[in-house]
């Protein structure tokens, strides 16, 4: 069965230090999100991203985080100077559908430390 | 603004009991609801999800909840809770032009022997 893979499984970074987070979209996935989950918080929406351009963000994605597309399967997260609360669980989805509706599908995570 | 409340922090039940976690949520239209559950330090799965039709929905490892529209919530539901099941469990509804997920801050399930 198809499904989201993410690597790094763990990131440890200084701060300061830009960090790329990389996604594989399971194939014909046409929407894109990241979200993430500071330790014992919940899961918050960052950016969704369809036909090459950001559909939406929250007023987390400030100018320090950008998301690129840049070979048809990989997804990415940067970070360009990572800040300690930058520190949490970085989750990549995909959704089949142009419109966005149904399920979206889950990678494992990437826990991003900042020291 | 959408948003999901999961009143219920943590809740402990003992092996072999029923068990019902709650969600609320705030929505204009109907709504996409999603129930994920998460085991410490690991990723989120997906349990089960409404879209429209049938109010009661089955969901993977035996769980299953209900849609009420006049109360606004989508809780959860096991007959017969097993060890295995200790994790979190957050409800989710999808929000905006793009659906983007808007989760509740979680109910930590403690399974006893």
């Amino acid at each position: 069965e198809p499904e989201v893979t993410q690597t790094p499984s763990h990131q440890v970074t200084q701060m300061g230090q830009e960090v790329i987070l990389r996604c594989v979209p399971i194939s014909n996935h046409l929407y894109f999100y990241w979200y993430r989950q500071i330790l014992g918080q919940k899961v918050e929406f960052l950016v969704s991203f369809y036909n090459n351009e950001i559909s939406e963000k929250s007023e987390i994605f400030d100018d320090q985080f950008s998301v690129e597309r840049p070979d048809g399967s990989n997804f990415t997260l940067k970070i360009r100077s990572t800040k300690l609360e930058d520190s949490a669980m970085y989750f990549c989805a995909s959704n089949p559908w142009a419109s966005g509706n149904g399920e979206q599908f889950f990678g494992p995570g990437t826990r991003l430390t900042v020291l | 603004a959408q948003s999901v409340t999961q009143p219920d922090i943590h809740i402990t039940v003992s092996e072999g009991a029923s068990l019902e976690l709650r969600c609320n949520y705030s929505y204009g239209a109907t709504p996409y609801l999603f129930w994920y559950v998460q085991s410490p330090g690991q990723g989120l799965q997906l349990l089960l999800k409404y879209f429209s039709g049938d109010t009661l929905v089955q969901g993977i490892k035996g769980f299953e909840a209900e849609f009420k529209r006049s109360q606004s919530s989508f809780n959860l539901r096991k007959p017969s809770v097993h060890w295995s099941d200790a994790a979190e469990y957050f409800c989710a509804v999808y929000g905006g032009a793009t659906n983007k997920l808007i989760f509740g801050t979680g109910t930590l399930l403690a399974v006893q022997p």
